[in-house]
């Protein structure tokens, strides 16, 4: 069965703070990697990744895969109160149950003035 | 706005009642998700549509039927639900199911059984 583990499950941090959520998986027949926001309604994607070492960065926020340890982390840096969410982290699985996607519990950042 | 909307925003309701979630997606996607999101666990895939056709029934119980009319609306009716069955209800669509395209959610239906 494929599993998904987040660390930390919290996290609280003043604003300015750098932060580095951390997303740990095992899955048959690895795709792809994804990470979303969620802040009270819908989770909005932010990330998906399918190669090891390659950053993707959007503005303040950056991850990055390792496939051969089978982790994932995702930074933000100047971190702000509007930062404050759950961080989920998903993978997806080649074949035929491709659609599905596997969640972590996530991690709750909180952002403090 | 994620082009993925859901009413009602919120719905309370008797076990022995019966009633619907909607989910309407306005970005030409073909594959449609009901997720359910209850606290401190995570997100857990109950069923996904593509091209209108249910191509997985992840163990759900039956007391849970979904719906899928055309590629750009599904439902999920409920009847004779459970006090855990209080959640949050998340449908999710993509461009296909097979391709490697992210899901885009709605804002969810917070269901809650008394």
């Amino acid at each position: 069965e494929d599993k998904v583990v987040q660390s930390p499950l919290s996290l609280v941090v003043h604003e300015g703070d750098t932060v580095t959520l951390n997303c740990s998986y095992e899955v048959t027949n690895f795709r792809s990697l994804l990470w979303y926001k969620q802040e009270k309604k819908a989770p909005t994607f932010l990330f998906m990744l399918t190669s090891s070492g390659i950053e993707k960065k959007s503005g303040r926020l950056s991850s990055i895969l390792d496939k051969k340890e089978l982790f994932s982390i995702l930074n933000i840096t100047a971190t702000q109160t509007g930062d404050s969410a759950v961080y989920l982290c998903a993978v997806r699985r080649g074949g035929g149950s491709n659609y599905k996607l596997t969640f972590g519990k996530g991690t709750l950042l909180t952002v403090n003035p | 706005e994620t082009g993925v909307t859901q009413t009602p925003r919120h719905l309370v309701m008797g076990m022995t009642n019966k009633k619907s979630l909607k989910c309407e997606q306005h970005l030409g996607h073909n594959a449609m998700y009901w997720y359910k999101q209850s606290a401190k666990k995570p997100l857990e895939l109950m069923f996904v549509y593509s091209l209108e056709e249910r191509v997985e029934n992840n163990s759900v119980p039956s007391r849970f039927s979904p719906e899928c009319p055309n590629s750009s609306h599904l439902f999920l009716h409920l009847h004779t639900l459970q006090p855990e069955d209080s959640a949050l209800y998340l449908c999710a669509s993509s461009q296909d199911p097979g391709g490697n395209q992210p899901q885009h959610f709605g804002d969810g239906t917070r269901l809650s059984i008394l």
